[in-house]
């Protein structure tokens, strides 16, 4: 079974640059989220789609990211104008997502996006 | 709001010593539990879950992980370590949103340095 798949695998861009990433998710996976992970600190949740609709976007940073879902498999996640601060591992992960409210998915990661904003 | 404390930075271990990674949660539910490894320029790999049952889980590469609910901890170990094991290790709980979904919190993560 395929797993997470991301690209690009890196990625240097100076500040105020326009940056996208991509992850296609484990076929048949309804649930997908987005993670940033700065160095030295576990990820964090940035979104969460089920299918192509947003469940949780309460700490992406709406006015330089955004992200969709369209057709309820692929994503893009896009930064701009990008800052400093946003250098980071941009990690996709997938889950089955049954539905069940209160269920906690296991979730599988892609290799991640390292950004390097200078 | 849920957290996760992993209190190590760092742990040096010997090749073929034992390995205890400590990981406390803050949920004020049933928790559900995960560790995740993560080697260099990786993402992460799910070790071993709890989500109910036996409290001692088995996972993966020989480790196991053991919730204690009157601690609220759930430490990873392993009694052998190999020099492949070298790499930073998360826990994270899954709590339950407003929206009705799980989502993961993770801890800030224990770097394990093996040495020979």
């Amino acid at each position: 079974e395929a797993g997470v798949a991301q690209s690009p695998r890196y990625k240097i861009i100076e500040k105020r640059q326009s940056v996208a990433f991509w992850c296609n998710p484990i076929s048949g996976h309804a649930t997908l989220y987005w993670y940033q992970q700065i160095l030295g600190q576990g990820p964090k949740l940035l979104i969460q789609f089920q299918n192509n609709g947003v469940v949780d976007d309460s700490q992406l940073p709406k006015d330089r990211f955004s992200a969709e879902r369209l057709k309820g498999v692929d994503s893009t996640l896009k930064i701009q104008p990008a800052k400093l601060e946003d250098s980071a591992v941009y990690l996709c992960a997938s889950s089955l997502g049954r539905g069940v409210a209160g269920r906690t998915d296991t979730q599988y990661f892609g290799p991640g996006t390292r950004l390097t904003v200078l | 709001a849920q957290s996760v404390t992993q209190p190590d930075i760092h742990i040096t271990v010997s090749e073929g010593a034992s390995l205890e990674l400590r990981c406390n949660y803050s949920y004020g539910a049933t928790p559900y539990l995960f560790w995740y490894v993560q080697s260099p320029g990786q993402g992460l790999q799910l070790l071993l879950k709890y989500f109910s049952g036996d409290t001692l889980v088995q996972g993966i590469k020989g480790f196991e992980a053991e919730f204690k609910r009157s601690q609220s901890s759930f430490n990873l170990r392993k009694p052998s370590v190999h020099w492949s094991d070298a790499a930073e290790y998360f826990c994270a709980v899954g709590a339950l949103m407003n929206s009705g979904y799980s989502t993961l919190t993770f801890g800030k993560g224990t770097m394990l340095l093996v040495s020979p």
